[in-house]
């Protein structure tokens, strides 16, 4: 069945290493979203993107975050160098716009020490 | 692993009527829970949440949701819907005490009719 498939599902690493995460989105489908997850700010979105033009990444620290699709099968999300406060869990969800929701991926769990 | 069941997919329901969508979710701990809202074109937005204390909480846009541990629920109602809730709900879980991985349900698409 399509599903949204996100790598590596967990990651550790330290202060200052650069991080990738990857998302396949479901084939077909032309909206990309990436969003934060943290128990103290809830879901947040980083970034999105339609037909693989970024649309909004007003939501990323633009210092350090840099999200990309390089083509339709695969987005990238990229911190560095990482900090401790970007623990968190990283959600790619896809959709076809406009209206019809998202999938979501089962996350990337990230932690920075 | 928790697990979240939403067993509607598709609600389509008139303006001024009353909703209520379900969601139950299995896990062994506690846990929290939260409701999100995507409209049409738009990225989630965070309806209303459960941490602890009243299981009956209130969200934005009038809506609000019971938590029954017993039945292991936590609906999403509001009492009269307008053309604009037309979205889709999801509801989320994830083990309380630590940032820990949501796990969401399948949501579901709310249609309002005018």
């Amino acid at each position: 069945d399509a599903r949204v498939t996100q790598t590596p599902r967990h990651k550790v690493t330290e202060m200052g290493q650069e991080v990738t995460m990857r998302c396949q989105p479901i084939l077909g489908h032309n909206t990309v979203f990436w969003y934060r997850q943290t128990m103290m700010q809830g879901l947040e979105l980083l970034a999105y993107f339609r037909n693989r033009a970024p649309l909004d990444d007003s939501g990323m620290p633009k210092d350090r975050f840099s999200a990309e699709m390089p083509d339709a099968t695969l987005a990238t999300l990229k911190i560095q160098p990482s900090e401790p406060r970007d623990s968190a869990v990283y959600f790619c969800a896809s959709g076809l716009a406009p209206g019809n929701g998202a999938f979501f991926g089962q996350g990337t769990r990230l932690t920075v020490v | 692993a928790q697990s979240v069941s939403q067993h509607n997919h598709h609600v389509i329901l008139s303006e001024a009527a009353s909703l209520e969508l379900g969601c139950n979710y299995s896990y062994g701990g506690t846990v929290n829970l939260f409701w999100y809202v995507q409209y049409p074109g738009q990225h989630l937005q965070l309806l209303l949440k459960y941490f602890s204390g009243d299981p009956l909480v209130k969200g934005i846009k009038g809506f609000e949701a019971e938590f029954i541990k017993s039945k292991f629920s936590f609906n999403l109602r509001k009492p009269s819907v307008q053309w604009s809730d037309t979205a889709e709900y999801f509801c989320a879980v994830s083990p309380s005490g630590s940032a820990r991985q949501l796990t969401f349900g399948s949501g579901t698409q709310l249609t309002v009719l005018p």
